[in-house]
């Protein structure tokens, strides 16, 4: 099955930079989700991505499926946006989610 | 509201004890799924279910069981044969049609 693999693992930031995550793939993707899992360990859906670029707010997401990697783009980063974003590919007709294994970002005031 | 539900959100139990997590969903989801996180790590899959009274093993299954009685519904039971089965249990839905899945706020497991 496909690999996913995700930079940087860790992350520190102060308020107010901006940051972009990302995730690549062994192979072309045709369906991606980012998450945000939030210290209570919450999974929260970000963007559901197969390609393309969307907006939510400060944060954005661009795929490439054909060259096997997704973007996300944090601007203006809060210190409530801490905690682990995960990317995922749903594989086969039954859409089992393979995760990366996340990236961690602190926020610092 | 519609949303996903899951209890209890701690549990503790003896080695040795079967224990039941349960999952419930409102949105007329079709398929629902069962994935275990380990610190540090993402998520894997234990086991997935399409249709009421159908369900399939995922990556990590041994030691699991659950069943599909209800659409709503999709209960998971970690045996005493599961050999590590102290780990944080997250369960998801999704539309039929549509890749995208929604999660529940998850059980912590903790097996002593």
């Amino acid at each position: 099955g496909i690999q996913v693999e995700q930079s940087p693992p860790d992350l520190i930031l102060q308020e107010g930079a901006n940051s972009t995550l990302r995730c690549n793939f062994s192979d072309s993707v045709n369906n991606l989700q980012w998450f945000h899992q939030n210290p209570w360990g919450q999974l929260i859906n970000l963007f559901y991505i197969p390609s393309g670029t969307k907006q939510n707010g400060r944060l954005s997401a661009t795929t490439v499926a054909t060259e096997r990697y997704s973007l996300l783009y944090i601007s203006s980063s809060q210190t409530t946006d801490s905690g682990v974003y995960f990317c995922a590919h749903g594989q086969g007709s039954q859409g089992n989610l393979i995760f990366g294994k996340g990236t961690k970002l602190s926020v610092k005031p | 509201d519609g949303g996903i539900t899951q209890s209890p959100k701690y549990l503790f139990r003896k080695e040795g004890q079967n224990v039941t997590l349960s999952c419930e969903q409102n949105l007329n989801h079709d398929a629902m799924y069962w994935y275990r996180q380990d610190p540090g790590q993402g998520l894997r899959l234990i086991y997935y279910s399409q249709i009421v009274n159908d369900f399939q093993k995922g990556d990590i299954a041994e030691g699991y069981s659950v069943s599909r009685e209800k659409k709503e519904s999709f209960p998971l039971t970690v045996t005493s044969a599961q050999k590590n089965p102290t780990a944080f249990y997250l369960c998801a839905s999704r539309r039929g049609l549509s890749y995208e899945q929604y999660f529940g706020p998850g059980t912590r497991l903790t097996v002593t």
